[in-house]
């Protein structure tokens, strides 16, 4: 069983809407937890990164929110835009240099 | 200028075929790392090097074997390919702060090898 895992596995909203993915993890010890954005065809590019001590983080349209108590995150995107349409993934880090996945959410957003 | 680069892009190759996977990073960062994303899209670890030196080296069979001739580079070589060894290859690097954590960590943007 994964230890990151993502829901939904996909979603498709409207062009101007907003949408909320989560995140549950069962890694431990917690070092830092990050969102990615993968385009298709493309390597996966940092959107936020929180450790133990933050519970929210923000990047432009994209606002992370971390609960290390309940080893819950999510990832809100506000008023989505057609370049949102990729997978995002969360990934968690228990030591410093060792990263663990999910298996990511695909977001399609439609005009 | 790419920030972490790797060639090639697109791989097709023969079963039983050795072949090179290289990658450099401009970012001044002291760790580097190759990943295997597969067909599920889950990306997995299969080594690290900080400052030329393996400090994580996952289950990967020996038939992969990384080279790091300095800390901007980390090239993967594969032996005796399989056809299980199609996958997405993404090499990464990041940069370790006084708080232990890596941040910048940044990815290339994957050579596609198929194995046929």
């Amino acid at each position: 069983k994964n230890q990151v895992e993502q829901s939904p596995q996909s979603l498709i909203i409207l062009e101007g809407k907003n949408c909320t993915l989560q995140c549950n993890y069962t890694v431990s010890p917690f070092s830092n937890l990050r969102w990615y954005k993968q385009d298709t065809g493309r390597g996966p590019v940092s959107l936020t990164i929180m450790t133990f001590s933050e519970n929210t983080k923000s990047n432009g349209r994209y606002t992370a929110t971390l609960d290390a108590d309940t080893k819950q995150s999510s990832l809100h995107i506000t008023a989505s835009q057609l370049s949102d349409s990729a997978s995002y993934i969360c990934v968690v880090s228990a030591t410093v240099y060792k990263l663990s996945f999910g298996a990511g959410t695909t977001v399609t957003v439609r005009a | 200028d790419t920030a972490v680069s790797q060639t090639p892009k697109y791989l097709v190759t023969q079963m039983g075929n050795d072949k090179s996977i290289k990658c450099e990073q401009n970012l001044g960062h002291d760790t580097m790392y190759w990943y295997k994303q597969d067909s599920k899209k889950f990306l997995k670890i299969m080594f690290s090097y900080n400052n030329k030196e393996l400090i994580i080296n996952e289950t990967v069979p020996n038939r992969f074997s990384p080279k790091s001739p300095d800390k901007a580079h980390l090239n993967l070589h594969i032996n005796s390919l399989e056809l299980g060894d199609s996958a997405v290859y993404f090499c990464a690097s990041s940069q370790e702060r006084s708080d232990r954590v890596a941040y910048g960590y940044t990815f290339g943007s994957g050579t596609r090898l198929t194995v046929v």
